[in-house]
């Protein structure tokens, strides 16, 4: 079992520009979330995503969105890039959205803006 | 809104030595605590929930909603405790575990 797998592990993007991450969630999960790390930050969410709907959201702009597959896998779309985009993003999955299954979360993609 | 505070960026013992990470929080409701750990060139995981009040590698937490405190402690810290501790919680009612907030995080550094 691979766990929870992000791709790319790096992206660098100038200001502007739009970026989509992906991420594959540990077999058997089906609920995606998705985090935002910056350096010497801990993380702090973004949404999560159920049954191919966002099911929560933190305080993030619409330029942040998201799309989740009928195979649970999920996207992570940041359109307008600022510097202060600039972070590791996280995906974590679950199984459904109740509290018997704890977060798994994936290595994370570095992105950077220049 | 949710806020969890842990004071100390960095925190050093001895091998052998006692820890105690700290950890605050506030929300007005009914919360559900974690604390998460990162060791070195892997990825974030699980340590323990207060719900399941279990000791996991030795380490233990006790809810204490009088201080609103999830302090993580550990009697005899090993070198292989050296890690990035974050502490984190949720709304309790079942449809919020994906959404968790998250300190800054403790650097543990156990010497030799």
């Amino acid at each position: 079992d691979a766990g929870v797998t992000q791709s790319p592990t790096h992206l660098i993007k100038t200001r502007g520009q739009q970026v989509t991450l992906r991420c594959s969630p540990k077999s058997g999960h089906d609920t995606v979330s998705w985090y935002q790390q910056a350096l010497g930050q801990g993380p702090q969410f973004i949404f999560q995503y159920y049954e191919e709907e966002e099911r929560q959201r933190g305080n993030f702009p619409d330029r942040f969105s998201g799309h989740q597959f009928p195979n649970y896998s999920s996207e992570l779309n940041v359109n307008a890039l600022w510097l202060g985009d600039s972070a590791l993003y996280l995906c974590a999955s679950s199984y459904g959205t109740g509290g018997n299954s704890p977060l798994h979360f994936g290595n994370g993609t570095r992105l950077t803006v220049t | 809104a949710q806020r969890v505070t842990q004071p100390e960026k960095l925190l050093s013992v001895f091998k052998g030595a006692p820890v105690e990470l700290k950890c605050n929080y506030s929300y007005s409701g009914s919360p559900e605590l974690f604390w998460y750990v990162q060791y070195s060139r892997q990825r974030l995981q699980l340590l323990l929930r207060h719900i399941s009040r279990e000791s996991i590698k030795g380490f233990t937490a006790d809810l204490n909603k009088g201080e609103t405190s999830f302090h993580l402690k550990k009697p005899f810290a090993q070198e292989e405790d050296s890690a990035m501790y974050y502490c984190a919680l949720t709304t309790a009612g079942g449809t919020s575990y994906g959404k968790l907030t998250f300190g800054q995080g403790t650097i543990l550094t156990v010497h030799p």
